[in-house]
C-alpha cells in the first residue's frame, strides 16, 4: 500500500473559522510533509516532520499550525485564514528525510477561504 | 542550492518515446537527481531518481550525463495518461532534511 490519504477533499471556510486538514499513511514512513500549491504554480514546502517531531518550518504564518499525533497521522490546523491562503494543500510522506528517499503525495485538499 | 533548468513545455505523439531534458550545471557530488510528475488535478507522483548511473524502473528511464551536469528522463512509449508537468529536482543541498524544492517543470502534452 503506497497510499497517502487526505481529508477532506474540498473545504470552504470563512476568515473567522477554525478547521483542520488530516493526512494519513500506513507505509511505516517516519517523515511527513505539508506543501501548499497555488494555481498553476509548483508545490511549496511548508513543514517537515521527522519521527513525529517538527524539523522544518519554512517561515509559515502562525495561522497554520501543524500537528503529528503519531507516526501515521499528520494534521494541519487552520485559524483566521486570509483569502490568499486559498490553495491546494498537499501532504506527503517518505521513509526518512534522506536525500535518497522518494516522497509519496496525497491527492490534496482544495481550500477556499471566503 | 543547485538549480535545474527545464524547457517550459514539450509535445509528443502517443506511443512514441519522449526525452525530457534537465540541465543542472552546478550540481554537487552528493546531489541526487529526482524526477516527479503531476497529472492534472492530482498530487505529485514520484517517477525515478539517481546519483551517477543510469536508472530504469517500470515508469521510465533516467539517463545521467557523465559529468552529471545534465540528465534526461525517458518515457519509452508515451500514452495520453503521461500528459503532466514533469519536475527535475536536485536533492543534497539541504543535508538530508527532507526538503524537496520544486521548480517550474516541463508541461508535457501528448497528442493522439
Amino acid at each position: 500500500d503506497t497510499e497517502v490519504t487526505q481529508t477532506p477533499k474540498h473545504l470552504v471556510m470563512g476568515m473567522t473559522n477554525k478547521k483542520s486538514l488530516k493526512c494519513e499513511q500506513h507505509m511505516g514512513h517516519r517523515a511527513m510533509y505539508w506543501y501548499k500549491q497555488k494555481a498553476k504554480k509548483p508545490p511549496e514546502l511548508m513543514f517537515v516532520y521527522s519521527y513525529e517531531k517538527l524539523s522544518i518550518n519554512e517561515s509559515v504564518p502562525s495561522r497554520f499550525s501543524p500537528e503529528c499525533p503519531n507516526s501515521s497521522l499528520l494534521n494541519l490546523h487552520l485559524h483566521a485564514l486570509q483569502p490568499e491562503d486559498s490553495a491546494l494543500y498537499l501532504c506527503a510522506s517518505s521513509r526518512g528525510t534522506g536525500d535518497n528517499y522518494e516522497q509519496y503525495f496525497g491527492p490534496g485538499t482544495r481550500l477556499t477561504v471566503t | 542550492d543547485a538549480k535545474t533548468t527545464q524547457p517550459n513545455s514539450m509535445e509528443s505523439n502517443e506511443e512514441e518515446p519522449v526525452h525530457l531534458p534537465c540541465n543542472h550545471s552546478t550540481i554537487s557530488g552528493t546531489d541526487y537527481i529526482h524526477w516527479y510528475r503531476q497529472l492534472p488535478s492530482q498530487g505529485p507522483e514520484y517517477v525515478i531518481h539517481g546519483l551517477t548511473s543510469n536508472v530504469n524502473n517500470r515508469m521510465a528511464s533516467l539517463a545521467i550525463a557523465e559529468d552529471r551536469k545534465s540528465s534526461t528522463l525517458i518515457l519509452h512509449r508515451a500514452t495520453l495518461r503521461d500528459a503532466a508537468v514533469y519536475y527535475c529536482i536536485l536533492r543534497g543541498g539541504f543535508g538530508n532534511t527532507g526538503k524537496l524544492i520544486f521548480g517550474q517543470g516541463t508541461t508535457l502534452q501528448v497528442k493522439p
